[in-house]
């Protein structure tokens, strides 16, 4: 069965720093990946999503992922942390043989120091 | 465009009573999703439709949840008893075009439920 982990539930950074979320999944199909954030009473925002070619992908408000195949990872990266990027962040994988079911991990809750 | 829009936003209800909580896709778009989302966890699947066919309900409690999206647009999720564990967030979102996993799936600002 396919699952996603995010082994962060909380992670702290001060304000200008970088940040790496970490995604890894279990997938026994070629997976589809996506980012979405979590803003409190908010919906899910889509911030970026990897499907095939370039393994390293640009999304909004200045995130990249990048896809590694061999170690099952989708990593969220942002240079430059701002503190109106503090909410919560979900990896989630999807595959065209489960339709488009997607399969979500629990979360990391991103909290910005300044 | 205007986004999803679910209604209430929130809810607070006595165990074994009825909810239900309703969803308006973005327009034109042909699929919808209601996921559930604990506390502390992220969004689970309940039910997909395609247009007004159900073509996944494997994770809906069918014993209390039903759903229904008459003419293909708007959708109701109900739960009639409701129990103390279904409180959550109750999150709907659409795509626009069925069967496609790499789709987006754009959400609504979820319903949360409280059952006391």
């Amino acid at each position: 069965a396919q699952s996603v982990t995010q082994p962060d539930i909380h992670i702290t950074v001060s304000e200008g720093a970088s940040l790496e979320l970490r995604c890894n999944y279990s997938y026994g199909a070629t997976p589809y990946l996506f980012w979405y954030v979590q803003s409190p009473g908010q919906g899910l925002q889509l911030l970026l999503k990897y499907f095939s070619g370039d393994t390293l992908v640009q999304g909004i408000k200045g995130f990249e992922a990048e896809f590694k195949r061999s170690q099952s990872s989708f990593n969220l990266r942002k240079p430059s942390v701002h503190w109106s990027d503090a909410a919560e962040y979900f990896c989630a994988v999807g595959a065209r043989e489960y339709g488009n079911k997607l399969v979500f991990g629990a979360g990391t809750i991103l909290r910005v120091k300044s | 465009e205007a986004g999803v829009v679910q209604s209430p936003r929130y809810k607070i209800i006595e165990k074994k009573q009825p909810v239900a909580f309703w969803c308006n896709p973005i327009s034109g778009h042909n699929t919808l999703y209601w996921y559930r989302q604990n506390l502390g966890q992220g969004p689970e699947l309940l039910i997909r439709y395609e247009n007004e066919e159900a073509v996944d309900d494997s994770q809906l409690p069918k014993d209390r949840f039903s759903a229904e999206r008459l003419k293909g647009v708007d959708s109701t999720l109900k739960i009639q008893p409701a129990e103390l564990g279904d409180s959550a967030v109750y999150l709907c979102a659409s795509s626009k075009l069925p069967g496609l996993a790499e789709e987006t799936q754009y959400f609504g600002p979820g319903t949360r439920l409280l059952v006391l």
